[in-house]
């Protein structure tokens, strides 16, 4: 599976833009790169995903680059149930029509009031 | 809307106790996929189902085996525990053909005493 790299940790103060970097240098043309965060000692959650193009929705946005290289999610206004560590996954689909998600090491975002 | 139940929540187990945690899907979904999540870890992919036949297979260990049964609710078994084995557990769900990503569970936290 082709690897992701993100920082460890990151800081935000509430109510101001996020931007999380993501770099998939080795990511194949089918690869979606999806992005999940997990609060503490809760389940993983979706946030957003994407091929190609630029994606909203009320969560998040995602921005990707021109050569499918890297991503940056950006949530638009942080608050403090936004602190959470954020996975920038590459998908690799199975022959059965699932796919699987690797997770790597994402980054904890802090929220300072 | 109905989420992904697991049971128990808790558990906690003796050395070569064995151990069985289940999983109820998002009614209509097809795939099912367990994740290991040790102290400190990043979830690890352990085995998926789609449509009750084990489709992808990661690092799961030879004591654990796994079913998606007809009403697509699935169970890990997990025999001659190890205090290793001392994790949380999630299950996720997902439906093929949607990419609104995996919903995950809660899980359940299992304790190897």
């Amino acid at each position: 599976d082709a690897k992701t790299t993100q920082p460890n940790s990151m800081e935000s103060n509430e109510e101001e833009p996020v931007h999380l970097p993501c770099n998939h240098s080795t990511i194949s043309g089918t690869d979606y790169i999806h992005w999940y965060r997990q609060l503490p000692s809760q389940g993983p959650e979706y946030v957003i995903h994407g091929l190609t193009s630029n994606v909203n929705n009320r969560m998040a946005s995602l921005a990707i680059a021109e050569d499918r290289k890297s991503s940056t999610l950006i949530l638009h206004r942080a608050t403090l149930r936004d602190a959470a560590v954020y996975y920038c996954i590459l998908s690799s689909s199975s022959g059965a029509g699932s796919y699987q998600l690797t997770f790597g090491k994402g980054t904890k975002l802090s929220v300072i009031p | 809307a109905a989420g992904v139940i697991q049971s128990p929540r808790h558990l906690i187990k003796e050395k070569r106790e064995t151990a069985t945690l289940k999983c109820y899907p998002i009614p209509r979904h097809d795939t099912v996929y367990w994740y290991q999540q040790g102290p400190g870890q990043d979830p690890q992919f352990l085995i998926s189902f789609y449509e009750k036949m084990q489709s992808d297979k990661g690092s799961i260990p030879d004591r654990f085996s796994a079913q998606q049964f007809s009403d697509y609710h699935s169970e890990l078994n997990m025999s001659s525990l190890e205090l290793g084995d001392s994790a949380l557990y999630f299950c996720a769900s997902s439906l093929k053909g949607s990419w609104y990503g995996y919903t995950f569970g809660s899980g359940t936290r299992l304790t190897v005493v």
